[in-house]
């Protein structure tokens, strides 16, 4: 009954390449995001949804596109690939503000 | 617009001894306050939340963090640190006007001693 899901956990990819990865959650939530988390661990909020619509949208280009087919569902699609894309990626649902729950994350290594 | 600041970006404790990281934030009303852990390969857990009352919240695991408006602080304590709380944690606020995005700190980095 895992809250808060993504695959794969592990991509090895090619520059150049499109991948995508999946992420659902069954908390019920209405809010869900993607977070790029760097090699400083820094984590970085690329979008965010809410009812399956997009509210936030942080300068993140436009290779990226996220898709929410449904408010349980946002899944991050990657066109063309790059080094600098490299990184590990949640997702991540909310109730309220602030309040997070993360999926396990998706570690993506671009060659 | 709101921030976060852990000035530590590695703490090293012995088991056993008390613990704690440092967290100062920015924002100009009342902020809602997280503490998250990251356990290596995961992702990140919420150790315990502010948004209003009692400043000093319990969480889970033993920690406990206290919010000082005069200080703009929210620093995680642990009175006795087991090796299995090694570990990233970061800090975050959101902001209590509506938005549902927080802001996270760098992180600080657990490193425990046997």
């Amino acid at each position: 009954d895992t809250a808060v899901s993504q695959t794969p956990k592990y991509l090895v990819t090619q520059m150049g390449n499109d991948k995508s990865i999946k992420c659902e959650q069954n908390l019920g939530h209405d809010t869900m995001y993607w977070y790029k988390q760097d090699s400083k661990k820094f984590l970085k909020i690329m979008f965010s949804y809410n009812n399956k619509e997009l509210i936030i949208n942080e300068t993140v280009p436009n290779r990226f596109s996220p898709k929410s087919p449904d408010k349980a569902h946002l899944n991050l699609h990657i066109n063309s690939l790059e080094l600098g894309d490299s990184a590990v990626y949640f997702c991540a649902s909310s109730p309220s503000v602030g309040l997070q729950f993360f999926g396990p994350g998706t570690r993506l290594t671009v060659l | 617009a709101q921030s976060v600041t852990q000035p530590d970006i590695h703490i090293t404790v012995s088991e056993g001894a008390s613990l704690e990281l440092r967290c100062n934030y920015s924002y100009g009303a009342t902020p809602y306050l997280f503490w998250y852990v990251q356990s290596p390969g995961q992702g990140l857990q919420l150790l315990l939340k502010y948004f209003s009352g009692d400043t000093l919240v319990q969480g889970i695991k033993g920690f406990e963090a206290e919010f000082k408006r005069s200080q703009s602080s929210f620093n995680l304590r642990k009175p006795s640190v087991h090796w299995s709380d090694a570990a990233e944690y970061f800090c975050a606020v959101g902001a209590s006007g509506g938005s549902y995005i927080p802001t996270f700190g760098r992180g600080t980095s657990l490193i425990v001693h046997p």
